[in-house]
């Protein structure tokens, strides 16, 4: 178990460039989750996928977001045309659910710090 | 709405001494899950603690415990015996029962400890 691992770590684009960042889940588990923060904020979600099927988006979600988890193990965040709004760390966790005993418990990366210019 | 509130947002506390962070949240659910995770400067989320709601027995993990009101919709965490390397920013979050699959996250707590 190598934990959640995201690439890259830090992003430096310009305002209107594309960008794909990608999650690597623990392997046994089946869910992923994207969830954005700013500074001085908590995480806040932005999509889910149950193996390959993305259950779940928040209006947060512009459709200039999209994401991806094609095989159910990895899975992209594309931001198109990027914004200086969009500058924030960007966060995957991943999760096994059901889990034993009911629940559900997130692992999270080390996150994608996103800085547009 | 499910809303999760840390009216925190820094604390400091005295190395080897006790602190309590403060959580409060909203929800109409009745069976519902609640967390701590702790975010230090790698900016990683880790996990500290969780509390069903339907156990009425409060969560212990070794220097950390909570205080769950389910009445009064309040999920402290109580850290003692505080350490250097507990310097974090501690994030509350709620995750509902089984509708919707969300984690709802507070704005967090900033805590310090001096050693």
């Amino acid at each position: 178990d190598t934990g959640v691992s995201q690439n890259p770590r830090h992003k430096i684009t310009k305002r209107g460039q594309n960008v794909t960042f990608r999650c690597d889940p623990i392997s046994e588990h089946n869910r992923l989750y994207w969830y954005r923060q700013t500074l001085g904020q908590g995480p806040e979600f932005l999509t889910y996928f149950q193996n390959e099927a993305q259950l779940e988006k928040s209006r947060l979600l512009s459709d200039r977001f999209s994401a991806e988890r094609p095989k159910g193990s990895f899975s992209t965040l594309e931001i198109q045309r990027t914004e200086q709004g969009d500058s924030a760390m960007y966060l995957c966790a991943s999760s096994l659910y059901p889990m034993a005993g009911g629940g559900e418990k997130l692992f999270f990366g080390s996150g994608t710090q996103l800085s547009v210019l | 709405a499910q809303t999760v509130t840390q009216s925190q947002p820094e604390m400091s506390v005295q190395e080897a001494e006790t602190v309590t962070l403060s959580c409060t949240y909203d929800t109409s659910e009745s069976d519902y899950y609640l967390f701590w995770y702790k975010q230090p400067p790698s900016r990683q989320m880790i996990l500290v603690i969780r509390q069903e709601a339907y156990k009425q027995q409060n969560a212990t993990e070794n220097r950390f415990s909570v205080n769950f009101q389910k009445a009064a919709k309040s999920f402290s965490l109580k850290i003692s015996d505080s350490q250097l390397g507990d310097a974090a920013m501690y994030f509350c979050a709620y995750r509902p029962p089984n509708t919707g699959n969300q984690f709802y996250f507070g704005t967090g707590t900033s805590l310090t400890v001096i050693p």
